[in-house]
């Protein structure tokens, strides 16, 4: 099976601006999770989704959004980027149950200027 | 609140010596608790996790509830060992996991 695909892999945003992320799943999962990598605050859970609905959500401010598509994929949100905001994203899929094995995607590199 | 410390930042061993990655947890309740790896330019991927009880490239990993830690080992270090190793934790049934800060292995030749 093909693993979880991120895009895009890069970007370069200013201050302000609204930024969207998208994630493919890996084929049958229905559980896509978002997380912030920086080398401040390591790896933060941001919020996941299964079966079009939000189902967990980490302590992060309004801005940051997500939504999954019938197909199981999913995007984030960022708007009015602060430079803060600069870090790597890594969504994770799994087949939704309960404490199962999340598989990550490559990530997607985030610079705010 | 859910918490994983993993108390060394780097750690550095011989080829061929036992290794040994600390990771302590706080959880109320009954953790699902994780092994991940990620060595140079790939993505983050398990290594292992408790409820399996198997060993994956020479490393095990017990969980200590007494203790609330999952530290993780392997009896002789190899090169390709070398990476940033996360322990993390999930608990509840949710599907989010809390990582530790990870600790960075190098083994030396």
């Amino acid at each position: 099976k093909a693993g979880v695909t991120q895009t895009p892999r890069y970007l370069i945003k200013t201050r302000g601006q609204q930024v969207t992320l998208s994630c493919s799943p890996i084929s049958g999962h229905r559980s896509v999770s978002w997380y912030q990598q920086t080398p401040g605050q390591g790896l933060q859970f941001l919020f996941e989704y299964f079966s079009e609905t939000q189902r967990n959500k980490g302590n992060f401010p309004g801005r940051f959004s997500g939504r999954q598509f019938s197909n199981s994929r999913s995007e984030m949100n960022v708007s009015t980027l602060e430079l803060g905001d600069s870090a790597l994203y890594l969504c994770a899929s799994s087949p939704g149950g309960a404490g199962e094995t999340q598989y990550f995607g490559p990530g997607t590199r985030l610079l705010v200027l | 609140a859910q918490r994983v410390t993993q108390p060394e930042k780097l750690l550095s061993v011989f080829k061929g010596a036992p290794v040994e990655l600390k990771c302590n947890y706080s959880y109320s309740g009954s953790p699902e608790l994780f092994w991940y790896v990620q060595y140079s330019r790939q993505r983050l991927q398990l290594l292992l996790r408790h409820i399996s009880r198997e060993s994956i490239k020479g490393f095990t990993a017990d969980l200590n509830k007494g203790e609330t830690s999952f530290h993780l080992k392997k009896p002789f270090a190899q090169e390709e060992d070398s990476a940033m190793y996360y322990c993390a934790l999930s608990g509840g049934g949710a599907q989010k996991l809390v990582f530790g800060q990870g600790t960075r292995l190098t083994i030396n030749p």
